[in-house]
């Protein structure tokens, strides 16, 4: 079965400093995807990266990236240039198929300090 | 396209009562899904679907749940009689059925029962 663990309730992060989610996930199939999701405050989910178990580079978009060792089973989220907007819960996720259903983890609230 | 259409987007009911939640999918999209979140238990599969049919309802709490997909463009939560231990933010969300594509989530149901 499937499962993610973020180990970080909550993070506290300088404005314009960069920050690292873990995120740790367990699977027996070697092919699957991993994401992360924001929740501000607001309440909506909000997509932000994809990683393949295949993709030979680490995924980036704009300010993030993910820091993926698949020896490791790790996929952690790097925030750069962290910003006030970027106070909010993410979580991590992965499917093993294109049909089944995202596995989140617990998530972790991210505050961004003044 | 609007993305994933939740209806209502906030409840308060009273215990006992019956609750639907409603959720539009994206068009095209073959895979849905439900979710709960609660403080205690973070993001929870309750049930999904794929082109209709109901894949996995293991997630779903127990007998007073019930969720139907009549058609590609429909989905409905079920609840009842509701319980408080019911109160929550229900999310649905959608994909194609491709491993590399995130599932679109709606804004959420926020289900209070007093």
């Amino acid at each position: 079965a499937q499962k993610i663990t973020q180990t970080q309730p909550g993070m506290f992060v300088q404005e314009k400093e960069a920050v690292t989610l873990d995120c740790t996930y367990d699977t027996s199939d070697p092919s699957y995807g991993l994401f992360w999701y924001k929740q501000p405050s607001s309440g909506e989910m909000i997509f932000l990266i994809y990683q393949g178990s295949y993709d030979q580079q680490n995924a980036t978009e704009g300010r993030y990236s993910l820091n993926f060792q698949k020896a490791r089973k790790s996929a952690n989220l790097v925030i750069s240039a962290s910003q006030l907007g970027d106070s909010a819960m993410y979580f991590c996720a992965m499917r093993d198929s294109g049909n089944t259903p995202l596995v989140f983890g617990k998530g972790t609230r991210l505050s961004v300090i003044a | 396209d609007a993305g994933v259409i939740q209806s209502p987007r906030h409840e308060v009911t009273e215990m006992g009562q019956e609750v639907t939640l409603r959720c539009k999918p994206i068009s095209g999209h073959n895979s849905l899904f439900w979710y709960r979140q609660t403080m205690m238990r973070g993001l929870e599969l309750l049930i999904y679907f794929n082109n209709n049919v109901p894949i996995d309802d293991s997630g779903m709490p127990e007998d007073r749940f019930s969720a139907k997909m009549p058609n590609a463009s429909f989905s409905t939560l079920k609840i009842q009689p509701s319980e408080p231990r019911d109160s929550a933010v229900y999310f649905c969300a959608s994909s194609p059925e491709v491993m590399n594509t995130e599932a679109f989530f709606g804004q959420g149901t926020r289900l209070t029962v007093v």
